[in-house]
């Protein structure tokens, strides 16, 4: 079974703090890497989808980066505000069905 | 746009009966997911459907039978429902095909327990 490993399991920041986790995945037959944000009783949603080495997407106040290389990922998020808080899943494919990690769990206080 | 559906939202049950959980997608995507969803298990895999007519275990599909109906509809089974069954449930699918740069996308989730 692959595993991928987040961290922090959870985190907790003021508004208008940056703030970034990771993601770690195995390095081998790697096809991609996604990032998923989850808020509480709703479904996930995709934020990034990255393929290549060196990758970095942004969407708003949010990037990530990604070395496959050495197997992992990041995931900034700038001034982070409320809005933000919600569990951040990264998932992980060999041309297999998506492997997700557990999760960082971000609170923002207002 | 529907995107992906579920039902029920909610369900209890007695252990050892049975439901069927459904699930369709009106994206004409070719693969389908079952995940469940535990207090610091994050989401596993129970089964998947790469495309219409195939039908794979995931990490933990002990308990749980599925159907391809069709390309738009991926049913699970629990035959004979457990405590340990209970969890939140979600459908997902994906259009497969084009390397992996593909996003999943989710329904909202059925929530069951088990008694």
């Amino acid at each position: 079974i692959l595993n991928v490993e987040q961290s922090p399991q959870s985190l907790h920041v003021q508004e208008g703090d940056s703030t970034n986790f990771t993601c770690s995945f195995p390095s081998s037959n790697f096809y991609a890497l996604h990032w998923y944000r989850w808020e509480t009783a709703k479904s996930p949603e995709a934020l990034f989808v990255m393929t290549l080495n060196g990758d970095e997407k942004k969407k708003g106040r949010i990037s990530a980066t990604l070395n496959t290389k050495e197997g992992y990922s990041y995931l900034y998020i700038k001034g982070s505000q409320p809005e933000d808080s919600a569990t951040y899943l990264c998932a992980f494919t060999g041309n297999t069905p998506l492997v997700f990690g557990k999760g960082t769990r971000l609170s923002v206080i207002a | 746009n529907a995107g992906v559906t579920q039902t029920p939202k909610f369900q209890v049950l007695k252990t050892g009966q049975s439901m069927t959980l459904q699930c369709a997608q009106d994206m004409n995507h070719n693969s389908m997911y079952w995940y469940r969803q535990d207090p610091g298990m994050g989401l596993r895999l129970i089964y998947y459907s790469a495309s219409e007519g195939t039908t794979d275990k995931g990490e933990v599909p002990n308990g749980y039978n599925v159907s391809r109906l069709n390309k738009r509809e991926f049913s699970l089974r629990l035959e004979s429902a457990a405590p340990s069954q209970t969890s939140v449930y979600f459908c997902a699918s994906r259009k497969q095909g084009e390397l992996a740069g593909n996003i999943q996308y989710f329904g909202a989730g059925t929530r069951l327990s088990v008694l």
